[in-house]
């Protein structure tokens, strides 16, 4: 098992810019979600994929959009950056069947300046 | 709105002791429970799911139990050690299995 990985580790944009995330996830996990998780917060839900489709999101605006791909590797695109959107952001998986917790990856720490 | 609640002060004990650690739940029905532990700039790593229908859930020296009356779970780490220090989080999975939502989590701290 090679887990869940995510690039890039750290990352720093301006606001107004967009930014793009990568998750790879563990094989055989076909369910994907993405999280937001402040300093001193826990994960905040931004959206899950199963199977390709955005199957469930949280409270987050529209110019957060993700996409899975075949392979269930996923991506977490995020336009018009703000400076609140500074954070770590993982990404998590797991295989078919809710009886499995998730796998989460280290994540992406995203700091807009 | 759904909200979940954990202890915001950090618990400190020593060890070999038993740690427990809450989480209230209100405006949700979850089909499942879960418990995580994160460690500083690391992804959360999960411990233990408990079903709505279960009242207690045990894995080696954790214990976790889940009550949907009172909307809370209890997480218990028996014999406690230095190396479970950490940040310890509760998530709920909705009916729809489409949604996942997590505490803020208690931080935990054995001392030697």
């Amino acid at each position: 098992e090679t887990g869940v990985t995510q690039s890039p580790t750290h990352l720093i944009k301006t606001r107004g810019q967009q930014v793009t995330l990568r998750c790879s996830s563990q094989s055989g996990h076909n369910t994907v979600s993405w999280y937001q998780q402040a300093l001193g917060q826990g994960p905040q839900f931004i959206f899950q994929y199963y199977r390709e489709e955005e199957n469930g999101r949280g409270n987050f605006p529209p110019r957060f959009s993700g996409l899975q791909f075949p392979n269930y590797s996923s991506e977490l695109n995020v336009n018009a950056l703000e400076l609140d959107d500074s954070a770590l952001y993982l990404c998590a998986s797991r295989p078919q069947g809710r009886e499995h917790g998730y796998t989460f990856g280290s994540g992406t720490r995203l700091t807009v300046v | 709105s759904q909200k979940i609640e954990q202890n915001s002060e950090a618990l400190n004990i020593q060890e070999g002791k038993t740690a427990t650690l809450t989480c209230n739940y209100t405006n949700y029905s979850p089909a499942y429970l879960q418990w995580y532990r994160q460690d500083p700039g690391r992804g959360p790593v999960f411990l233990l799911l408990i079903r709505e229908n279960e009242k207690e859930k045990r894995k080696e020296r954790l214990k976790v139990t889940f009550d949907t009356t009172l909307k809370q779970s209890l997480f218990h780490i028996t014999a406690s050690q230095p190396a479970d220090s950490a940040t310890y989080l509760c998530a709920l999975e909705n009916t729809g299995g489409f949604k996942t939502i997590f505490g803020a989590g208690t931080r935990l701290f054995v001392k030697a």
